[in-house]
């Protein structure tokens, strides 16, 4: 089991560029969502799933898209990048049925100059 | 509104020593759940403990144990016992409503706690 894994772990982008982080899971959880955490601030939730072909907003959904076509997947998209988008992106995954909360990837780190 | 309140951004802990991370939290909710994740400096998030709203016993998981005061709304962790790979932030979150409610958490500040050998 490969657990929550992302891609990439690092990247750099200019004011404007769109592009998007992957996150997969392979432990078959319904759930999935993301977070970026800043100084701070804790973790923010940005977009959630709760299964294939249904996701919603979260506190800080502006900036950012997401699709969940698969269990499997849950990309986050960047449309056009500021720099308050600087962040740590984190995505997790749990079961409909687990009350131990979530399962954490190990986060993409992005800035945006 | 603030829903969850870490009011010690840093702690300092003598190895072997106990330490309290405190955690306030607000909700109207009955049903909810608490959580403790622990972040070291590698950056991933580690969960440590879990505590449920009608849960009639503070939880506990080896050296750490939930301090679950219901009726001050607060869910302080305490680590016994410290050691040198304590040092880390930790982040208390809650769930609101019965249910998994969709993986949603929300997430308090943080606190940094530094072990001293």
């Amino acid at each position: 089991n490969a657990g929550v894994t992302q891609t990439p772990k690092f990247q750099v982008l200019k004011t404007g560029q769109s592009m998007t982080l992957q996150c997969a899971q392979d432990m078959n959880h319904e759930y999935m969502s993301w977070y970026r955490q800043d100084p701070g601030m804790g973790l923010r939730l940005i977009h959630y799933s709760v299964g294939a072909g249904i996701t919603d907003q979260g506190e800080v959904p502006n900036g950012y898209n997401v699709s969940r076509s698969t269990t499997e997947d849950f990309p986050l998209r960047l449309l056009s990048a500021a720099p308050s988008q600087t962040s740590v992106y984190f995505c997790a995954s749990t079961r409909r049925t687990d009350r131990l909360g979530l399962f954490f990837g190990p986060g993409t780190r992005l800035t945006v100059l | 509104a603030q829903k969850i309140t870490q009011t010690q951004p840093g702690m300092f802990v003598q190895e072997k020593e106990a330490v309290t991370l405190d955690c306030t939290y607000d909700t109207s909710d009955q049903s909810y759940g608490l959580f403790w994740y622990k972040q070291p400096s590698s950056g991933e998030m580690i969960f440590l403990i879990y505590q449920g709203s009608y849960d009639e016993q503070n939880a506990t998981e080896g050296r750490y144990s939930l301090n679950f005061q219901k009726a001050r709304k607060s869910a302080n962790l305490v680590i016994s016992a410290s050691q040198l790979g304590d040092s880390a932030m930790y982040f208390c979150a809650m769930r609101e409503g019965g249910g998994n409610q969709g993986g949603k958490l929300i997430f308090g500040q943080g606190t940094e706690l530094s072990v001293k050998p």
